[in-house]
């Protein structure tokens, strides 16, 4: 079974409308993070949190908002989305120990 | 300002031949640094870390080489298989402090040939 889980995998929606994007994790880690990739491009960071009651912007979160539901669960939410979040999503998990990243398989989402 | 980037984003290899990924970054607090390979509809996975207190690390057919002096980082593959065909990504955190904030690259994508 995969550590890092994120439903949908695809998704294509209308600009406007409200879409949760969730992450689960059973590998224990306190730390949890949102990242966006464009094609071409590396992963740039959309929020981070370290643990349950700990939430931060990062480089991109103008347009997301996020929900850290417990320590294994933590959503994206695109308020209104617009054709310009169409990328690939990725849920990332760390311990508080060591700085290593472990990703989700990724949302492709599609805002038309 | 940081930035990390990659000198070729293509790399066509033989099957069997080494394949050298290289990747430059700019900011000299950078402490941790990792490699991720990225297969087409999958997320970055781990492939191997160093820290800056060390110069060559190596794993199963992978070593990463770190030249502080000259902010250099390359991914060594030996006897590179088609499985090894994927996006490679190195990352690096900026240190004093802010460790949890991984600095993409662009990618090298790294096709071998049967």
């Amino acid at each position: 079974d995969a550590d890092v889980t994120q439903t949908p995998r695809n998704r294509i929606t209308k600009t406007g409308k409200r879409i949760m994007l969730e992450c689960s994790q059973t590998k224990g880690h306190d730390r949890m993070y949102w990242y966006r990739q464009d094609p071409g491009l590396g992963l740039q960071l959309i929020y981070y949190s370290f643990d349950v009651k700990d939430i931060n912007k990062g480089e991109i979160s103008d347009g997301y908002s996020v929900s850290r539901q417990a320590q294994a669960k933590f959503s994206l939410s695109l308020e209104s989305a617009i054709p310009n979040q169409t990328a690939l999503y990725f849920c990332a998990t760390s311990d508080t120990f060591t700085d290593t990243q472990y990703f989700g398989p990724g949302t492709r989402l599609t805002v038309l | 300002g940081e930035s990390v980037g990659l000198h070729l984003p293509t790399l066509s290899v033989q099957e069997g031949d080494n394949s050298i990924i290289n990747c430059a970054y700019s900011n000299s607090a950078s402490d941790y640094f990792i490699w991720y390979k990225q297969e087409s509809g999958k997320g970055p996975q781990f492939i191997i870390d160093i820290r800056s207190n060390m110069d060559k690390r190596q794993g199963q057919r992978v070593t990463v080489l770190l030249n502080k002096t000259v902010k250099h980082l390359s991914l060594q593959i030996a006897a590179t298989q088609p499985g090894d065909s994927a996006v490679y990504f190195c990352a690096e955190t900026g240190g004093g402090g802010s460790n949890y904030k991984l600095t993409f690259g662009k990618g090298t994508l790294l096709t071998v040939n049967p």
